[in-house]
């Protein structure tokens, strides 16, 4: 039972488009959300994050919106390049106790054509 | 270097023998998390650990795995009795410690049973 889904398993972006990957989540004790992206063999990089207080943060080329009545968030990267590359992942956590653990998506590969 | 380390980055044996993986954390950090990621699956979370002591340990899969962290920094994910499902990658990660620190992976162990 999947509680975190990234529905496409693969996205093909042109350089210099915005790519948008989705995600959405099914336990409403979830208040805190990450996206990490990955290359082959090695571990995941954080990227960026967002709060459930919040619907939307910026970083750089990166924004990440969240639509908490839907339970759905996007990750867009603009404008997208080469070395982006990789397959993403979408986590989230909720606030219960000593909670630390990240439930993760299965990832979405993103290819960005020159 | 400064990241998440982890050893061996490889590891094939046979079933049934009991297996060592090794976690070097971010110095400074004082949570530490072990997660698995099975062919084509998503990351599964395993142990978490805040200093020395594990407040939680939910995902460990069975009585076969059991971790330990010392001195506050390395950490051992053992297994006993390997399994040919227990082949897998298994990633190790650290933070600060608080809910809104991301955590920082190491490249992983990948662990194969023959």
């Amino acid at each position: 039972d999947q509680q975190v889904k990234q529905n496409s398993p693969s996205l093909s972006v042109q350089e210099g488009r915005i790519s948008i990957l989705n995600c959405d989540y099914t336990n409403s004790m979830f208040d805190y959300f990450l996206w990490y992206k990955k290359y082959p063999a090695e571990g995941p990089t954080f990227l960026i994050s967002i709060s459930s207080i919040k619907d939307k943060n910026e970083d750089g080329r990166f924004t990440v919106f969240l639509n908490k009545s839907a339970k759905h968030l996007s990750l867009h990267i603009v404008p997208s390049q080469p070395g982006d590359s990789a397959v993403y992942f979408c986590a989230a956590s909720d606030s219960a106790g000593n909670n630390r653990k990240l439930i993760w998506g299965l990832g979405t590969s993103l290819a960005v054509n020159p | 270097g400064a990241g998440v380390s982890q050893s061996p980055s490889n590891k094939v044996t046979e079933k049934g023998k009991d297996v060592e993986l090794r976690c070097d954390p971010i110095s400074g950090h004082t949570a530490l998390y072990w997660y698995r990621q099975s062919l084509g699956q998503g990351l599964e979370f395993l142990i978490y650990f805040q200093g020395n002591s594990a407040p939680d340990k939910s995902g460990l899969p069975s009585d076969r795995f059991s971790a330990e962290r010392t001195g506050g920094s390395v950490s051992t994910l053992t297994i006993q009795r390997t399994q040919q499902e227990d082949s897998a990658v298994y990633l190790c990660a650290s933070s600060m410690g608080g809910r809104s620190q991301p955590q920082h992976f190491g490249d992983g162990t990948r662990l194969s049973i023959l």
